[in-house]
């Protein structure tokens, strides 16, 4: 068990719905991560937040976006979905500001299906 | 294409045998990072390695960054069903990056 929780497990929505993935990060870490798995495109960075502030972006949508929250936990809001949407959408965490003698711990992702 | 490649795709071998897993840059590696993933489960931090030679152990698996090369390689010795799953790794490839890149992925099945 890596300590990053997410919620839900799977999730099941219509094209053009709008969803939310939480995710609490380890404890004492500052740092949350997104990260979507697709069959095609792999594991591929969303976004990162640190003490509540973004600090990096990646193949982010438009549709798509994120905060965390003062008590540190993070959600991922995705709207307008679209059937390329389906993915694993996982969230990790870090101690510090991304540095590379911290490792990621991953959670066990959101599996969300959009039919 | 990918700025991590793994190699091979995927790999049967038999239970008791050695396996090794390739991950190659197209860029300068400032950190590499081997993960397992299980089916549908999340990634289950493996080993990191920072140093051009480091090598590193962890039960029958071994890690090694070979910097001039931008290359890492995964070796498990006499492999075991629990050994089974998908192997990523994840790299550094910009100094002050402040995201991990991931390769494809190389997914092991043991065969008893």
């Amino acid at each position: 068990d890596s300590g990053v929780t997410q919620t839900p497990k799977h999730l099941i929505t219509a094209t053009g719905q709008r969803v939310t993935l939480r995710c609490s990060p380890r404890s004492g870490d500052l740092s949350v991560y997104w990260y979507q798995q697709s069959l095609d495109q792999g594991l591929q960075f969303l976004i990162q937040y640190y003490n509540g502030e973004e600090r990096a972006k990646g193949n982010i949508l438009e549709r798509f976006s994120a905060q965390q929250f003062p008590d540190l936990h993070s959600e991922l809001n995705l709207s307008s979905l679209e059937l390329g949407d389906s993915a694993l959408y996982f969230c990790a965490s870090s101690e510090d500001s991304f540095n590379y003698n911290s490792p990621l711990h991953f959670g066990n992702g959101t599996r969300l299906t959009v039919t | 294409s990918q700025e991590l490649e793994q190699s091979p795709q995927s790999l049967i071998v038999q239970e008791g045998k050695n396996l090794t897993i390739n991950c190659t840059s197209s860029k300068t590696l400032y950190g590499l990072y081997w993960y397992k993933q299980k089916y549908g489960e999340g990634l289950i931090f493996l080993m990191m390695l920072q140093k051009g030679g480091e090598e590193k152990s962890h039960e029958k698996i071994t890690a090694k960054l070979d910097e001039k090369k931008q290359q890492s390689s995964l070796h498990i010795t006499a492999s075991q069903p629990s050994h089974a799953g998908i192997y990523l790794c994840g790299a550094v490839l910009s100094q002050g990056a402040q995201k991990l890149v991931f390769g494809q992925g190389t997914r092991l099945t043991i065969n008893p």
